[in-house]
């Protein structure tokens, strides 16, 4: 079936502007992430939604940074006022999480090809 | 930190050799994963191991893990020049849900 889907694939701004990034996580899948990895390093955690509970946004690196998933399915990353420092590619998987804590861990996460942001 | 540290950060090698790649941790977790990236873009699972578990084996993958020492490592037997990549681990922590947290990864290249 069909993977997880990020658009767009790339995006380009100027500073200041605010910028939506978009997933369409896999049919049936209850969990959520989105992580952000600049050049050559490794995937920073932002924000983890599960089902109906409250997201883990203990990542997000400041206020300008926020995140939904309307109706436990598409998910839309918001980035105000963005900086340079804001270039990076922004990944979004979803997992097949159940509710026991046998299923909701051992489940691996199917990650989307990423937008890349770059901001002018 | 809570993440993973990967050891050896680059790591080149010629083809048919094996590649040996090593994720420490600080913290208890439920489970280790490690996935494959390739072209910097999107991540595919390769292994999953449960903090019960000591070894795993999938195709030429094979994954230790010592909860004791808090450290995993993977192995790729027979490598490849389509093994060329970078590798990176990725910890389920002990009670913190579904939080799944990366390491810094390691770049492998398999020269024909």
């Amino acid at each position: 079936g069909a993977g997880v889907s990020q658009s767009p694939s790339n995006k380009v701004t100027e500073k200041g502007k605010d910028v939506e990034l978009r997933c369409d996580p896999i049919s049936g899948h209850t969990a959520l992430y989105w992580y952000r990895q600049s050049l050559g390093q490794g995937l920073e955690f932002l924000i983890y939604f599960q089902g109906n509970s409250a997201p883990d946004k203990s990542g997000l690196p400041s206020d300008r940074f926020s995140a939904e998933r309307t109706g436990g399915s598409v998910s839309t990353l918001t980035i105000q006022r963005t900086q340079q420092e804001d270039s990076a590619v922004y990944l979004c998987a979803s997992s097949l999480a159940g509710q026991g804590a046998s299923m909701s861990y051992n489940s691996p996460l199917h990650f989307g090809n990423g937008t890349r942001l770059t901001v002018t | 930190s809570q993440q993973g540290e990967e050891d050896p950060q680059a790591l080149s090698i010629q083809e048919g050799e094996n590649a040996t790649m090593n994720c420490s941790y600080k913290t208890s977790i439920n489970n280790l994963q490690w996935y494959r990236q390739n072209s910097g873009r999107g991540l595919v699972h390769l292994i999953l191991i449960r903090s019960n578990e000591r070894e795993k084996h999938s195709g030429r993958l094979r994954v230790t893990l010592d909860t004791s020492k808090k450290s995993s490592s993977l192995l790729i037997t027979a490598s490849r020049a389509a093994d060329t990549a970078s590798y990176f681990c990725a910890l389920r922590l002990y009670n913190q849900g579904g939080k799944l947290i990366f390491g810094q990864g390691t770049e492998l290249s398999v020269k024909p």
